[in-house]
């Protein structure tokens, strides 16, 4: 049972224009929202994070809200650059659980068109 | 630079064979994992380590064995290689803070 989801395999987006990916997440022990950004031949690298007590995190372009009664966050960007392009993955854990570890969605790729 | 040094970048393995992923990192991190990625299936955790000298399995873990060598190093061994082990493999490791820092992977090919 996948506990973090994100539906969206792919998007597309102009550049310029605003980017929303989306993450829906199933286990309400969760209280730590991360997203991370992935190139090809890469690791993923830390964008943005939020915790349950905000509804709100922004950071440069980057804005990630979360929706905890409906158990939902989104990734905003904006404006959308030809460098977004990138698979992005939203990620998971709970804070009182140690360390272990992330709970990942399955990505969204992002192409930032011309 | 500082980071997750994750070696070899590269493998092709025959059915059988095993091998050792490394994984280091000049973090000074007390928390460390092995994830796997696999093509429309998001990253999966096979074991972390808390801290030196513990591990625990993850989502994953059948077909593999870790060891927390020190502080710095976590390493991913499979015993019998199998095709359903092709994969990339990701090392990271976690800081006081809750920061992850990921390697750059390696790349895993079971034939």
């Amino acid at each position: 049972d996948q506990q973090v989801k994100q539906n969206s395999p792919s998007l597309s987006v102009q550049e310029g224009r605003i980017s929303i990916l989306n993450c829906d997440y199933t286990n309400s022990m969760f209280d730590y929202f991360l997203w991370y950004k992935k190139y090809p031949a890469e690791g993923p690298t830390f964008l943005i994070s939020i915790s349950s007590i905000k509804d709100k995190n922004e950071d440069g372009r980057f804005t990630v809200f979360l929706n905890k009664s409906a158990k939902h966050l989104s990734l905003h960007i904006v404006p959308s650059q030809p460098g977004d392009s990138a698979v992005y993955f939203c990620a998971a854990e709970y804070s009182g659980g140690g360390a272990d570890g992330l709970t990942f969605g399955k990505g969204t790729h992002l192409i930032i068109q011309p | 630079n500082a980071g997750v040094t994750q070696t070899p970048k590269f493998q092709v393995l025959k059915t059988g064979q095993s091998m050792t992923l490394q994984c280091a990192q000049d973090m000074n991190h007390n928390s460390m994992y092995w994830y796997r990625q696999d093509p429309g299936m998001g990253l999966r955790l096979i074991y972390y380590s808390a801290s030196e000298g513990t591990t625990d399995k993850g989502e994953v873990p059948n077909g593999y064995n870790v060891s927390r060598l020190n502080k710095r190093e976590f390493s991913l061994r499979l015993e019998s290689a199998a095709p359903s082990q092709t994969s990339v493999y990701f090392c990271a490791s976690r800081g006081r803070h809750g920061g992850y820092t990921f390697g750059s992977g390696t790349r895993l090919t079971v034939v």
